[in-house]
Formats: C-alpha cells, sequence, structure tokens
C-alpha cells in the first residue's frame, strides 16, 4: 500500500505525559499536512511542510505542539504535558504540490485520561 | 475562504442517486468548489472539484450553478459503502498553504 500511514493508531496516556505520532507520507510528495477533529466536527488544520520547510501554524497549535519533518519525508507531531483537551484525532495528509489533491492517511486517536 | 452550508443529514436508497447540496453565496471568482468525504475512523478522502464547468469522475459528478453560489454533489448510484461525512469546501486553487477549512459536513446515510 502506498497511500499516507501514521503510527500509532490509538495512543491512550495520561494528562501531563508527552507523545509522539509518526506521519508517513506518499513517497515524493512534498507538501505534509496536519489536522485536528474532535467529535462530531471536521478536521482543523494545524501546520504545514513544503519539505523540510514548516510554513504556516495555526492558532491552535499551542507552544505544547511541535511538529518536524526533518529530511522532508516523514513527520512527527509531539505533544508535551497532554491535556484531556487534547484528545481528538490527528490526521496528516500529503500531496505533490500546492495545487493537487490531498491524501489523508488514517489518523491516529489519543485520549488523555 | 467563502463559507458553505450544508445540511446535517440525508438519507438514500441503495442503488439511488444521492444529491448533496451545498450553498456558498459568498464564493469569488477565482474559489474552486471541493468536496471530501469522510467514512466512519477513516481520513478524509477527496471527491472531485470544479470551478464553473459541470465535472464527472469515476465517484461522482459535480454540479455548480451559474451564479456559483451553491453546487450539488451526485452519486450516480448508491451504495452502502458511500455511508459518510460529505465536506464541500470553497477554497482558491493555490495560496494560502492550500489548506482546507471544514465545516461539519452532511452525513450521508445509504440504506437497503
Amino acid at each position: 500500500d502506498t497511500g499516507v500511514s501514521q503510527d500509532p493508531r490509538h495512543k491512550i496516556t495520561k494528562r501531563g505525559q508527552n507523545v509522539t505520532f509518526r506521519c508517513d507520507p506518499i513517497s515524493e510528495h512534498n507538501r505534509l499536512y496536519w489536522y485536528r477533529q474532535t467529535l462530531g466536527q471536521g478536521p482543523e488544520f494545524l501546520t504545514y511542510f513544503q519539505n523540510e520547510a514548516q510554513l504556516e501554524k495555526s492558532r491552535l497549535l499551542s507552544d505544547r505542539f511541535s511538529a518536524e519533518r526533518p529530511k522532508g519525508s516523514f513527520s512527527t507531531l509531539e505533544i508535551q504535558r497532554t491535556e484531556q483537551g487534547d484528545s481528538a484525532m490527528y490526521l496528516c495528509a500529503s500531496s505533490l504540490d500546492e495545487r493537487t489533491k490531498k491524501f489523508f492517511g488514517p489518523g491516529t486517536r489519543l485520549t488523555v485520561l | 475562504d467563502a463559507k458553505t452550508t450544508q445540511p446535517p443529514s440525508m438519507d438514500c436508497a441503495e442503488g439511488r442517486a444521492a444529491n448533496l447540496p451545498c450553498n456558498h453565496s459568498t464564493i469569488s471568482g477565482n474559489e474552486y468548489v471541493y468536496w471530501y468525504r469522510q467514512i466512519h475512523s477513516q481520513g478524509p478522502q477527496y471527491i472531485i472539484h470544479g470551478l464553473k464547468n459541470n465535472e464527472t469522475n469515476e465517484m461522482a459528478s459535480l454540479i455548480i450553478t451559474e451564479d456559483r453560489k451553491s453546487s450539488t454533489l451526485i452519486l450516480p448510484h448508491a451504495t452502502l459503502r458511500d455511508t459518510a461525512v460529505y465536506y464541500c469546501i470553497v477554497k482558491v486553487l493555490t495560496g494560502g498553504g492550500n489548506k482546507l477549512t471544514f465545516g461539519t459536513g452532511t452525513q450521508l446515510k445509504v440504506e437497503l
């Protein structure tokens, strides 16, 4: 399967712990996006990369959140000192460039107890 | 990006056409209409997009009114696997990071 993959698919953690998610985009896709989705709502944009450069961050991305794409391929999203409000589905998407359609991964569901 | 309005839910019988409406009365001349869908517990999936002409692909047809203030996504022969939340999104083709602004969409339920 050559689609977007995300790991882990599910994560349960205790409040205050740090978590890290990984996204592997489709090969040769230059653009990589992170979205967050809470129950009953549509996905909300968090941040995106053009190759290894992080070009935009949403105001939803507090200081506790950090994303990287060190070699312009896979990306990681880290949440420090998790809070119950961080519980959500974290979605990754990639596209070949700015104009082309996005392909989404299956998401990582985070539950903070 | 222009705001869109969609009905929260719709039902459709399997094998019949599903017509999902979207209002985007404040759409700008350079904004496209995109449709994505999200099957339960999966990531969103691109369906189709268009500017002003009607578009058709292997998944669906997109009908945009002449004044571009509304559009309809048509699934010609809905199946149970088409049960999903359908999102209508209006955005420019390039610029603004090409990020998508999702609303709450239409929950389409296809039944036997």
